[in-house]
């Protein structure tokens, strides 16, 4: 009955590496969203999907890619890691409410990311 | 984009003991929002403000959307073990975009 799934929960991974973290939501959702948080707790928005369309690109290198094959899901692609890549990455889930605005953000419980 | 402050960024308080913590912001907005983070999770909504001046509670929480639109509070009362976490506030800046405060974190000693 899990309502935002992320998988894998840890990742140690070496630098240069692709890697994908995967979400997925069964609240019904129309609109999906990634979060980084680094050392310091800091929580930052990365990207947001509508309906599987691009809506938020917060200056994001562009080796992060998300993709999003349906409304239930949305990946994350990351080519050539680097050590500052190294953090918690969350994804979140909400309905977008009337007049564009959103409902309550859901968070996953978060993908540790290492990169040596 | 606007930056919300918020304070204090760590408290170290006994079992039972009220906690206060608050958020401000150099911009108006119209909505503010108290997440809690627990250890190996994500955050959690507690209480959502949507009114300059609405007194919201939760339980033993309860939280304040400031008069002039930029603060907010949030208060814990007879604090237990399990409120120990990182809390958060959080703004929206556009339709869907949230910002979040840099986090207050709290420790108990029972």
């Amino acid at each position: 009955d899990t309502a935002v799934s992320q998988t894998p929960k840890y990742l140690v991974t070496q630098m240069g590496n692709d890697k994908s973290i995967k979400c997925e939501q069964n609240l019904g959702h129309d609109t999906m969203y990634w979060y980084k948080q680094d050392s310091k707790k800091f929580l930052k928005i990365m990207f947001s999907y509508n309906n599987k369309e691009l809506i938020i690109n917060e200056t994001v290198p562009n080796r992060f890619s998300p993709k999003s094959p349906d409304k239930a899901h949305l990946n994350l692609h990351i080519n050539s890691l680097e050590l500052g890549d190294s953090a918690v990455y969350f994804c979140a889930s909400s309905h977008l409410a009337s007049g564009g605005s959103t409902d309550t953000q859901y968070f996953g419980p978060g993908t540790r990311l290492t990169v040596l | 984009g606007q930056q919300l402050n918020q304070s204090p960024q760590s408290m170290f308080i006994q079992e039972g003991e009220d906690v206060s913590m608050n958020c401000t912001s150099s911009s108006i907005f119209n909505t503010w929002l108290w997440y809690k983070q627990e250890p190996g999770e994500g955050p959690v909504l507690l209480i959502a403000l949507y009114k300059a001046g609405e007194l919201t509670s939760n339980g033993r929480l309860t939280a304040q959307f400031g008069i002039t639109r930029k603060d907010s509070f949030l208060n814990i009362s007879a604090s237990i073990p399990s409120d120990v976490g990182i809390y958060f506030c959080a703004e929206f800046q556009g339709a869907q975009k949230l910002v979040f405060g840099q986090g207050t974190r709290l420790t108990i000693n029972p």
